[in-house]
């Protein structure tokens, strides 16, 4: 059962545009969400986290938007770089069992075009 | 300064053979993990361990073992290494808590032959 799908596979979008990423969660325990991005040969690298009780955050030019009554969140990254070409994994946790699990999408990725 | 480090980076090997991976990280987390990268690109995880005290263990083949000398280091044993165990290994710290940002190594690629 999966319970974090990040549906589109891949995304293209030009240099200096918004690139958005979506991903659904179907537990409603979940309570801590995070944007992972990775390069080729290269660990996940932590992006940015929303908790449940927001329904936005922002750094710089990443914002996360939760939708919790959808289930849904995404990533907007304003404008797109090339350096931003990556695969972006979406996780979400129960922060109330204090055990850190994340629960990962397949990740989606990100190709942007100079 | 590398902050959480695993080896080796690559582990090529024969099935049946038994193989360990390391994993160190210098961050003071007290918290450590395990995740399995399938073909799929899932990723999944299999242990983690508090202040060298198992927390999260789950459904993972007793072939793999993981030890946690010190909350710094955590290591996977793997015994009677399967075809099926071919994937990336991805060691991660984070400090204590749900909903920590866990930072990951660079990945050990098992390939078994």
């Amino acid at each position: 059962d999966q319970q974090v799908k990040q549906n589109s596979p891949s995304l293209s979008v030009q240099e200096g545009r918004i690139s958005i990423l979506n991903c659904d969660y179907t537990n409603s325990m979940f309570d801590y969400f995070l944007w992972y991005k990775k390069y080729p040969a290269e660990g996940p690298t932590f992006l940015i986290s929303i908790s449940s009780i927001k329904d936005k955050n922002e750094d710089g030019r990443f914002t996360v938007f939760l939708n919790k009554s959808a289930k849904h969140l995404s990533l907007h990254i304003v404008p797109s770089q090339p350096g931003d070409s990556a695969v972006y994994f979406c996780a979400a946790s129960r922060g109330s069992s204090n055990t850190g699990k994340l629960i990962f999408g397949q990740g989606t990725t990100l190709q942007v075009k100079p | 300064d590398t902050a959480v480090s695993q080896t080796p980076k690559y582990l090529v090997t024969q099935m049946g053979n038994d193989k360990s991976i390391k994993c160190e990280q210098n961050l003071g987390h007290d918290t450590m993990y395990w995740y399995k990268q399938d073909s799929k690109k899932f990723l999944k995880i299999m242990f983690s361990y508090n202040n060298k005290e198992l927390i999260i263990n789950e459904t993972v083949p007793n072939r793999f073992s993981p030890k946690s000398p010190d909350k710094a280091h955590l290591n996977l044993h793997i015994n009677s290494l399967e075809l099926g165990d071919s994937a990336v290994y991805f060691c991660a710290s984070s400090p204590t808590g749900g909903g920590q940002p866990q930072h990951f190594g660079d990945g050990t690629r098992l390939s078994i032959l």
